[in-house]
């Protein structure tokens, strides 16, 4: 797992905080992810970023903020979140070569949202 | 639109015993699958993957998937189960793009007794 890591691990906050999430990948890949996984429920994909470059960005709410500075680090900034935000959060990396490519995971951030 | 079903939520099977995982996918074109593993408070690792080829792809901690195109089926085989093979398993399919989009199923826990 020390080759996608997650900060921080857990996080509380209420409802009118802002925080933000870290993803930092040492792979050397091109493509980075955001999913949410929530109880009984798949994971979601949220963002994608291709070099950069956001690619994907699936009706997420405005409240969520993704930022890729670059292609090793990855943000995920928080507002004013609501209750049903509480969630793991997921961060990933491919090599960005395509379709087939494998992602790997961070251990995910626990957010819990008061 | 792809998808993906994992039609039991929990699978039991006493130690030493083979282990069948189901998943079932609905694509067009050329499905690109794969296995993930998620340990408690642990991001998803992965297991295998089947892009082209033989029908059965061996993966890692002695696991194995077989694709079926015409059952549109991969599912996850293990010849001999582990007590620490217990964990939450996913099987997603991949869309197109210039990143890997996965799309995940519901996931299945395995439970391995002694």
């Amino acid at each position: 797992e020390t080759g996608v890591t997650q900060t921080p691990r857990h996080l509380v906050m209420g409802m009118t905080n802002k925080k933000s999430l870290k993803c930092e990948q040492h792979l050397g890949h091109n493509a980075m992810y955001w999913y949410k996984q929530s109880a009984k429920k798949p994971l979601e994909l949220m963002f994608v970023y291709s070099l950069e470059e956001r690619v994907e960005n699936n009706s997420v709410p405005s409240r969520f903020s993704p930022e890729c500075p670059n292609s090793s680090h990855l943000f995920l900034h928080l507002h004013t979140l609501q209750p049903e935000d509480s969630a793991l959060y997921l961060c990933a990396s491919s090599p960005g070569q395509g379709t087939s490519d494998t992602q790997y995971f961070g251990p995910g951030t626990r957010l819990t949202v008061l | 639109a792809q998808s993906v079903a994992q039609p039991e939520d929990q699978v039991n099977v006493a130690e030493g015993n083979p282990l069948t995982v189901k998943c079932t996918y609905s694509v067009s074109g050329n499905p690109y699958l794969f296995w993930y593993v998620q340990y408690p408070n642990r991001g998803l690792q992965f297991l295998l993957k089947y892009i082209t080829g033989d029908n059965l792809v061996k993966g890692s901690y002695g696991f194995e998937a077989e694709f079926n195109k015409s059952q549109t089926s991969f599912h996850l085989k293990k010849p001999s189960a582990l007590v620490s093979d217990s964990a939450l398993y996913f099987c997603a399919v991949s869309q197109g793009g210039t990143a890997s989009k996965l799309t995940f199923g519901t996931g299945t826990r395995l439970q391995v007794t002694l």
